[in-house]
């Protein structure tokens, strides 16, 4: 039962433009969005996260969307930099829970030069 | 300010040997979470403690795995009679208690059953 999905195992963009990275998830008790970045042989670092309370969170070239009656959320990075390349997970709590993360599978950014 | 610290980094087991795996959470930073990330997999949540407690280990297997995080010194995730499904990364993570969920991870612990 995967509740938090990424659709899109990989997306390649060019240096400079933007990446738009998706994630969908199912269980409506989940309240607060964070995305993790990746890199071989390393932990997640953190990004970027939301509350349910707000639809767009900014940091930096870091955005985070939220849209909860699609249950949608979406990461975007402008501009995109080759030192982004990495897995990009989609990680979510629910309210009244242990604050465990429940994460999607990940997908690969490539930025090209 | 010192990250989250798991050792070993690389641990190879026979089947039927222990594995225990070590995490030191960041300084001032109370609550330890421990996932397990197979190949292309995401990172699965196993179990939450705080200091002498355990919170949450629904994610855990029912046998052979336990975890525990003392008054002093580290986290440690034990697993007892490996087999190869075991094999994986397992990632520790830490947070204080504020602000709400940003979980700082570790670099992990691949774990190699023979």
């Amino acid at each position: 039962d995967q509740q938090v999905k990424q659709n899109s195992p990989s997306l390649s963009v060019q240096e400079g433009r933007i990446s738009i990275l998706n994630c969908d998830y199912t269980n409506s008790m989940f309240d607060y969005f964070l995305w993790y970045k990746k890199y071989p042989a390393e932990g997640p670092t953190f990004l970027i996260s939301i509350s349910s309370i707000k639809d767009k969170n900014e940091d930096g070239r870091f955005t985070v969307f939220l849209n909860k009656s699609a249950k949608h959320l979406s990461l975007h990075i402008v501009p995109s930099q080759p030192g982004d390349s990495a897995v990009y997970f989609c990680a979510a709590s629910a309210q009244g829970g242990s604050e465990k993360l429940v994460f999607g599978k990940g997908m690969k950014l490539t930025v090209n030069p | 300010n010192a990250g989250v610290m798991q050792n070993p980094r690389h641990l190879v087991r026979r089947r039927g040997q222990e594995a225990r795996l070590r995490c030191s959470p960041m300084k001032g930073h109370s609550h330890v979470y421990w996932y397990r990330q197979l190949p292309e997999e995401g990172l699965k949540f196993m179990v939450y403690l705080q200091k002498e407690n355990i919170i949450d280990e629904s994610g855990m297997p029912k046998e052979r795995f336990s975890a525990e995080f003392p008054k002093e010194g580290p986290s440690i995730l034990r697993i007892q009679q490996v087999v190869r499904g075991d094999s994986a990364a397992y990632f520790c993570a830490s947070s204080p208690n504020n602000p709400r969920n940003i979980q700082y991870f570790g670099a992990g612990t691949r774990l190699s059953v023979l």
